[in-house]
């Protein structure tokens, strides 16, 4: 009965490929939310979907591309990996984006850039 | 724009020792405030928050006040545990969106 679910939770790659992360979340939520952590657990925010539909675009180069099928979806696909990129990418949701909305995390996806 | 600055880590203590973690903003308007927790290996979880000022966040034994006036939310526990050895992320609403500290790692050496 796992909230928030990430695959895969370790991915290791070549430079230059693509790859997709997937999250998906049971709580019935409207919004969903991608973050990058860096080495020294630095939180990002990258992008955020409420109902489908993208409300928050960071800068971000666009070789990342999110996706949400349905809301209780949000994908991750990044063509063209660079070293830079690797980082854990966490996947969140909320009940919305109004005030005191808790945030509920899933448990990471440490992708790793060879 | 809104911002949240905390004390860096780590912040090493003895089991039973008392716990203080600084965390101040700056925000327009009159955001709720965050505590998050990340155990080692693991994604954030909420620990506690307050929605206005005066109010007491409370969890696990973690306290912490929203202080209007000093723009503050500090993290304290009076005595704290091997097993609250993690990352602590202060945070504010705003925009939609969560407005995060840095992090700050505690380690707790038994």
């Amino acid at each position: 009965d796992t909230a928030v679910s990430q695959t895969p939770k370790y991915l290791v790659t070549q430079m230059g490929n693509d790859k997709s992360i997937k999250c998906e979340q049971n709580l019935g939520h409207d919004t969903m939310y991608w973050y990058k952590q860096d080495s020294k657990k630095f939180l990002k925010i990258m992008f955020s979907y409420n109902n489908k539909e993208l409300i928050i675009n960071e800068t971000v180069p666009n070789r990342f591309s999110p996706k949400s099928p349905d809301k209780a979806h949000l994908n991750l696909h990044i063509n063209s990996l660079e070293l830079g990129d690797s980082a854990v990418y966490f996947c969140a949701s909320s009940p919305g984006t109004g005030k005191f909305n808790e945030q509920f995390f899933g448990p990471g996806t440490r992708l790793t850039v060879l | 724009g809104d911002s949240v600055t905390q004390m860096e880590g780590p912040v090493t203590l003895s089991e039973e020792a008392f716990l203080t973690i600084n965390c101040t903003y700056t925000a327009t308007g009159y955001p709720s405030l965050f505590w998050y927790v990340q155990y080692p290996g693991e994604g954030l979880q909420l620990l506690l928050k307050a929605t206005k000022a005066d109010d007491k966040g409370s969890n696990k034994g973690f306290e912490a006040t929203y202080r209007k006036e000093t723009t503050s939310f500090h993290l304290e526990k009076g005595s704290v545990q091997v097993s609250d050895s993690a990352v602590y992320f202060c945070a504010l609403d705003s925009n939609y969106q969560l407005i995060w500290g840095a992090g700050t790692k505690l380690i707790i050496k038994p």
